[in-house]
């Protein structure tokens, strides 16, 4: 069954200090990749993506996410949290027809981050 | 102004009653979708349109319709509310095939 896994349902880091949220997904097809991020009564806004080539993907507000194939996983990375960054972070897989109709959903990782 | 637009923000309603949800957007985007979040169970799509005269069910319609009155205007209708419909409704759009989605800032509608 396709399927996306983000473990940490919660997790709270200090300001200052690296961050990574696990995604992984199980995916019959070649995967697109997305992590998207909603901050406090707000839509999501996408944060990077990966549909091919080079295996770690640069994003928005110093994101980075790295994408293994042989372990069916997408983290997603920061080197030094701000306190901006506390939010709703979601893992979205779908196919590499890029229908985001079939887009699958991760349940999502909550962010607090400590001053 | 937001690029894509959701009225009401907030809704309380009671059980029985119809509500429309509306989005708009200025995106010129083609494709729009109505997502539902609850707490727990994550993002859920319930209708999404590819144009004005396509409008498809995702996965959780039941109870709902959609009304795409424009290219930029996608409303999302219930007939009938009951309070398992108490969530947060999320609209948006993405402009190519796998392409970014961009969402509202969201309905939140409680069915008491």
């Amino acid at each position: 069954a396709q399927s996306v896994t983000q473990p940490d349902i919660h997790i709270t880091v200090s300001e200052g200090a690296s961050l990574e949220l696990r995604c992984n997904y199980s995916y019959g097809a070649t995967p697109y990749l997305f992590w998207y991020v909603q901050s406090p009564g707000q839509g999501l806004q996408l944060l990077l993506k990966y549909f091919s080539g080079d295996t770690l993907v640069q994003g928005i507000k110093g994101f980075e996410a790295e994408f293994k194939r042989s372990q069916s996983s997408f983290n997603l990375r920061k080197p030094s949290v701000h306190w901006s960054d506390a939010a709703e972070y979601f893992c979205a897989v779908g196919s590499n027809a890029g229908n985001n109709r079939k887009l699958i959903w991760g349940l999502g990782t909550s962010l607090a981050v400590n001053p | 102004d937001a690029d894509v637009t959701q009225t009401p923000r907030n809704r309380i309603t009671k059980t029985g009653k119809r509500i429309m949800l509306e989005c708009s957007q200025t995106k010129g985007h083609d494709r729009m979708y109505w997502y539902r979040q609850d707490p727990g169970l994550g993002l859920r799509l319930i209708y999404y349109s590819f144009d004005v005269k396509d409008i498809n069910k995702g996965e959780i319609s039941d109870g709902y319709s959609v009304s795409r009155q424009a290219q930029a205007k996608f409303s999302l209708s219930l007939e009938s509310a009951i309070p398992n419909q108490t969530a947060l409704y999320f609209c948006a759009t993405s402009g190519v095939q796998g392409g970014e989605l961009f969402f509202g800032e969201g309905s939140r509608l409680t069915v008491l």
